[in-house]
């Protein structure tokens, strides 16, 4: 069966300091990838998507970016952080196929800016 | 482009009430149409699906039907428990474009009172 991991669960960093969240997925391959935000009280904001290793497509212009160094790893960055970064962060993944594209999602990470 | 749009909470019932979360949406191919529900702290998960026009998803007592002539999906459920405190996304996925992404609705927080 397919699990999908995220890591840290929780973070607080200080404003202007680097970002790493990890997101890596088992049981699947050449999964789609995808990076939500959720702030508090709000829907979900896409990030960045990747349909393959080294394939990024960003959804959303801001001091974050993303990685995906391996078929079923996914990295989100940030070189500095800003307070309007805080919120949840999900991972996702999908199958590659055409049809419908249902979506499973990692448990989040809380990041709170201060 | 493509678009979804529920209604606004959040929704407060008494344990045993009938739920109706009303979802719309606006796509320009032929999508499939999801219900995801998240709990306080978690990820989503996917609730219910429907593939094609006049489908009708169903899981936990949960259901909805796909209404191609009213471009609607909507959430129902005859008696609400207290579990069922959440929030509910309804979201589409247009298999014309790949299906690559999901386009999700701002969400709809349900409270269930004991």
């Amino acid at each position: 069966s397919q699990t999908i991991h995220q890591w840290p669960a929780t973070l607080v960093q200080p404003v202007g300091s680097p970002l790493s969240l990890e997101c890596t997925v088992e049981g699947t391959s050449n999964p789609n990838l995808y990076w939500y935000r959720q702030a508090a009280g709000r829907g979900l904001q896409l990030l960045f998507y990747s349909v393959g290793i080294g394939q990024i497509s960003s959804e959303v212009p801001q001091n974050l970016s993303a990685s995906r160094p391996q078929d079923r790893q996914f990295i989100l960055s940030s070189k500095k952080l800003l307070l309007s970064d805080s919120g949840f962060y999900l991972c996702a993944w999908s199958v590659p196929a055409g049809g419908y594209n249902e979506q499973f999602f990692g448990p989040g990470t809380r990041l709170t800016v201060l | 482009g493509n678009s979804v749009t529920q209604m606004e909470g959040p929704v407060t019932l008494s344990e045993e009430a009938f739920l109706t979360i009303n979802c719309t949406y606006t796509a320009t191919g032929y999508p499939s149409l999801f219900w995801y529900v998240q709990y306080p702290g978690e990820g989503l998960q996917l609730l219910l699906k429907a593939t094609k026009a006049d489908d009708k998803g169903s899981n936990k007592g949960f259901e909805a039907t796909y209404r191609k002539e009213t471009t609607s999906f909507h959430l129902e459920k005859g008696s609400v428990q207290v579990s069922d405190s959440a929030v509910y996304f309804c979201a589409l996925s247009d298999r014309n474009t790949g299906g690559f992404k999901t386009i999700f609705g701002a969400g709809t927080r349900l409270f269930v009172k004991a």
